[in-house]
């Protein structure tokens, strides 16, 4: 069955802290694989997305993931948060076939305290 | 730059009745993808369009739950007989086709929030 799994469920940080959230997946074939995140009140937007090529994909706001096949994981890092990560991320995983639709994880919802 | 659009944001209904909810994509994206969020998880699909033809339905669209995409621009979602535990957030979004081996990225709109007394 396709699923994503993300393990941390909430997660407080202190600004300047390093951010590292957990995610894997369980698909069969060629995947592509995204971060979405969504600030408070607002819609979800693409942090970064894999396709192919180099595994490690710098994102917006100096946020990047790694895929690592071996794992069946795309981690999501970030070496200094600041107050305004706050907001829920969201781990997706999509395939190579026609349909497009994405499977996404749970979530996980990042407070970082100023 | 034009997202993608939703209407209405919010929705109050009484159980029994049904709700229509309207998506407005990004210009010029030929396809067209609804998910229904509830509290504490991720999006989970439910149907996608490629122009006017509706392509893919997941098994969590009922009977009660029907989509169309007449012209290929715009979409309609409608519940019918809504229930307690059809409150959500209803989310769309939009592509365009990016290639034949990969996923299309996907934008998506605000949601509108049913709730069903």
């Amino acid at each position: 069955a396709q699923s994503v799994s993300q393990h941390n469920h909430h997660v407080i940080l202190s600004e300047a802290a390093s951010l590292e959230l957990g995610c894997n997946y369980s698909y069969g074939g060629t995947v592509n694989l995204f971060w979405y995140v969504q600030y408070p009140g607002q819609h979800l937007q693409l942090l970064l997305k894999y396709f192919s090529g180099d595994p490690l994909v710098k994102g917006i706001k100096g946020f990047e993931a790694e895929f690592i096949k071996s794992k069946f994981s795309f981690n999501l890092r970030k070496p200094s948060v600041q107050w305004s990560d706050t907001a829920e991320y969201f781990c997706a995983v999509g395939g190579s076939s026609n349909t497009g639709k994405l499977i996404f994880g749970q979530g996980t919802t990042l407070q970082v305290k100023p | 730059d034009t997202g993608v659009s939703q209407d209405p944001r919010h929705k109050i209904t009484k159980r029994g009745q049904n709700v229509t909810f309207r998506c407005d994509p990004i210009s010029e994206h030929n396809r067209l993808y609804w998910y229904r969020q509830t509290l504490g998880q991720g999006p989970e699909f439910l149907t996608y369009f490629q122009n006017e033809a509706q392509l893919e339905k997941s098994r969590l669209l009922s009977d009660r739950f029907s989509a169309e995409r007449p012209k290929g621009s715009f979409s309609t979602l409608e519940i019918q007989r809504t229930e307690q535990g059809d409150s959500a957030m209803y989310l769309c979004a939009s592509s365009v086709r990016e290639g034949l081996l990969s996923t299309d990225t996907q934008y998506f709109g605000p949601g509108t929030r049913l709730t069903v007394l």
